[in-house]
């Protein structure tokens, strides 16, 4: 099976904080992305990355950064944390190519900022 | 640009049927899906259909596309408290920079199931 494993499923920081989420996927899939959910907004994406030390931006990048040193890991960083940046945050990966239905997701880190 | 809305509540009792229905804008779309999300959990895909299919079934999951009108359905037969979730549409657009799997996602309809 494949599993996407985001290893902080709860997280309090402080304003101002420099906060790491943490996402490994065991399958060697080459493409990884950061979602992050909000009520009534449904699923943004906000980075993703086609292979190592690649990124590109998705469609809500500000206040992000985001790290591919190794193909399995996919790091989403927010630089100085603020309250806007509570969220639910989603972690998938997927083959490069593939017949559509190939995206696994993870379980999702609730972060808050306080 | 690309843009898929939903209405975001659904209450229905148990045992009957329910339609959860969704709209996108971008027609050069390959395959839409629908994810389903229990509490506190990540996204499961439920079922997706290819642009160029009308209907497709998976037991108690019946998913309509009416091309011409941009308008995705999910109809979930006898409706079980354990369906009780947010529902995701989403598509893929093409072209897209070469990711051709980039998915973008519906507001989610949350489902209540009333026993």
């Amino acid at each position: 099976d494949v599993k996407v494993t985001q290893s902080s499923r709860y997280l309090v920081k402080r304003t101002g904080e420099k906060v790491f989420l943490e996402c490994v996927q065991d399958m060697d899939h080459e493409n990884m992305f950061w979602y992050r959910q909000d009520p009534g907004l449904g699923l943004r994406l906000i980075y993703f990355s086609y292979d190592v030390k690649m990124k590109e931006k998705g469609d809500i990048p500000e206040g992000y950064s985001v790290s591919r040193e190794k193909k399995e890991r996919f790091s989403l960083i927010l630089e100085s944390a603020s309250t806007n940046q509570t969220s639910m945050y989603l972690c998938a990966s997927s083959p490069r190519t593939g017949t559509g239905n190939t995206i696994y997701f993870g379980e999702g880190s609730w972060l808050t900022v306080v | 640009g690309e843009d898929v809305e939903q209405s975001l509540f659904l209450s229905v009792r148990e045992g009957d049927s329910s339609v959860i229905n969704c709209t996108y804008t971008d027609s050069s779309s390959t395959y839409l899906y629908w994810y389903k999300q229990e509490p506190g959990a990540g996204l499961q895909l439920l079922t997706y259909i290819f642009s160029n299919m009308d209907m497709k079934q998976d037991q108690r999951l019946t998913v309509l596309l009416n091309k011409k009108d941009k308008h995705l359905s999910l109809r979930i037969a006898d409706t079980q408290t354990g369906d009780s979730a947010i529902y995701f549409c989403a598509e893929t657009p093409l072209p897209y920079g070469g990711a051709t799997n980039k998915l973008i996602f519906g507001t989610g309809t949350l489902l209540a199931v009333q026993p």
